[in-house]
């Protein structure tokens, strides 16, 4: 079954910290991974998309990695700030089907305070 | 930004009620979804569509329909509203399939929140 697990399911830290949020997938045969950031009540904006020949992806202070092999994702966020707090979702498509099927994790809340 | 935009952002209905929510895009993309989402929970495909005249249904059962008569629309209806179908519900369009490679973002709207009472 095609799954995509996320860790920690929340998280609170100090504005000015790193975090590191996880993604664990099934999903097969693979195609692309995306992570996103969900404010809370908005619709989710794209961050990184990453395919199976990259292993890393930076968009600013958001660094994202892929281990293909594990099926294995990180978002990294480095110096955080208080508009981070947001749920990070990762997404996982795959190959095959005519979609290009996406699979949602349900996210990390992330909440940063002062 | 994405040029994608959901009506009306927040509604309550009474049970029984029809309701249309509306979503435009003015990026050109051909595909373009509709997704279910509760507080908490991920988002489930309810609603797809490959262009215009072209609708599919999602991995989510929805009592929900959709119409494709013009690139830029694909509104969703509830022809009788029941509590059950509170929920956030997220437009969302892309150029290419989700499973084409980088420089395919999928963009979505700011999402509906409706609530049937």
């Amino acid at each position: 079954k095609n799954q995509v697990e996320q860790s920690p399911q929340s998280l609170i830290i100090l504005e000015g910290k790193n975090c590191t949020l996880q993604c664990n997938y099934t999903v097969s045969p693979f195609s692309n991974l995306r992570w996103y950031k969900q404010d809370t009540g908005r619709g989710p904006v794209s961050l990184t998309i990453m395919t199976f020949s990259e292993n890393t992806k930076s968009n600013g202070r958001y660094t994202a990695t892929l281990d293909a092999d594990t099926k294995q994702s990180s978002l990294h966020i480095t110096a955080s700030q208080l508009s981070d707090s947001a749920s990070y979702i990762c997404v996982v498509s795959d190959r095959g089907s005519t979609l290009g099927r996406l699979y949602f994790g349900r996210g990390t809340q992330l909440t940063v305070w002062p | 930004e994405a040029d994608i935009y959901q009506t009306p952002r927040y509604l309550v209905i009474g049970t029984g009620k029809k309701i249309t929510l509306e979503c435009s895009q003015t990026m050109g993309h051909d595909k373009m979804y509709w997704y279910q989402q509760d507080p908490g929970m991920e988002l489930h495909l309810i609603h797809y569509s490959y262009g215009v005249n072209s609708t599919e249904k999602g991995d989510l059962s929805s009592e929900s329909t959709v119409s494709r008569i013009r690139t830029e629309h694909f509104p969703l209806t509830l022809e009788s509203a029941r509590p059950s179908h509170t929920s956030q519900y997220l437009c969302a369009s892309s150029e290419y399939d989700a499973d084409q490679s980088s420089g395919n973002t999928i963009y979505f709207g700011e999402g509906s929140w409706l609530t049937v009472v």
